[in-house]
C-alpha cells in the first residue's frame, strides 16, 4: 500500500500566483515525522520541513507554508507568491517509528511545479 | 561546503558489465543512505549503514552491493548491471538513523544499461 500520495503530478501558475501542493499519508503508527524536500533542477534534493505526528500547529516561514492535518492524513504545503525559483519538484515523505534500523523516508511521487513569469 | 559528493554524475553500462557509484560526505555524519529515482515512483531506499562498519538492506536491496569503507565514504557496486537499474541514484548522509532526521543529498548519478 502506498504510504505517501501526492496526487498532483505537474502543476504549472503564473508568477505571483498562490499555489498549494497536496500530501496524504497513511501509516498505523502514532509516532511518525513528514517531510517536504525540493528538487531544483541541478537535481539534489534539499530539506525544507519536518514535522512529528505530535505536532499540528500550522508552520510558516516566509513565502512557504505547511498545513498538517492528522483528521485526514495530510500535509499540505503552500507557496505564497509563486517565483521562478520555485520551479521544482517537490517530495513529501513520511518516516515511521516503527521501521526497523535506519531512517527509511517513504517519498511520494513528487509534485511538479513550474512558474512561468 | 561540498555536502554529499556523487561521482560519476553520468554512466552508460551495457547489460552484465559492472560499475561502482562512489559516494563521499564531509559533515561527519554517522548514517549514509543509497536511494533510486524513478520516473512516477518516488525515491526508494537500495542500502544503508547506520555507522561505520554496518550496513543493512532497504526497500529494493536486489541487484546491488554496498561497502562502507570509512566514516566518509559508502559506495554502491552493481555486479552484473541490467536494464532494470536504469534509474537515478542518490547517496545521503544524515546525522544519525533516528526517525525525525534530516538528509542531506548528494546531485544524483544518471544511470543508464543498454
Amino acid at each position: 500500500a502506498q504510504k505517501v500520495t501526492q496526487a498532483q503530478t505537474e502543476i504549472s501558475v503564473v508568477e505571483k500566483e498562490d499555489v498549494t501542493l497536496d500530501c496524504v499519508y497513511e501509516t498505523r503508527d502514532t509516532t511518525y515525522y513528514l517531510f517536504w524536500y525540493k528538487q531544483p533542477p541541478s537535481g539534489e534534493l534539499v530539506f525544507l520541513i519536518r514535522r512529528n505526528s505530535f505536532d499540528e500547529q500550522n508552520e510558516i516561514s516566509g513565502r512557504y507554508s505547511w498545513n498538517f492535518q492528522k483528521s485526514t492524513s495530510s500535509f499540505n504545503f503552500t507557496i505564497t507568491a509563486s517565483q521562478v525559483v520555485d520551479s521544482a519538484v517537490y517530495f513529501c515523505a513520511l518516516s515511521e517509528s516503527s521501521s526497523r534500523g535506519a531512517n527509511n523516508l517513504f517519498f511520494g511521487t513528487g509534485t511538479r511545479l513550474t512558474v512561468i513569469p | 561546503n561540498a555536502g554529499v559528493t556523487q561521482t560519476p554524475k553520468f554512466q552508460v553500462l551495457k547489460t552484465g558489465q559492472s560499475m561502482t557509484l562512489q559516494c563521499a560526505q564531509d559533515m561527519n555524519h554517522n548514517s549514509m543512505y543509497w536511494y533510486r529515482q524513478d520516473p512516477g515512483m518516488g525515491l526508494r531506499l537500495i542500502y544503508y549503514s547506520a555507522s561505520e562498519g554496518t550496513t543493512d538492506k532497504g526497500e529494493v536491496p536486489n541487484g546491488y552491493n554496498v561497502s562502507r569503507l570509512n566514516k566518509r565514504e559508502f559506495s554502491l557496486r552493481l555486479e552484473s548491471a541490467a536494464p532494470s537499474q536504469t534509474s537515478v541514484y542518490f547517496c545521503a548522509s544524515s546525522e544519525r538513523t533516528e526517525v525525525n532526521e534530516k538528509l542531506f543529498f548528494g546531485s544524483g548519478t544518471q544511470l543508464s544499461v543498454l
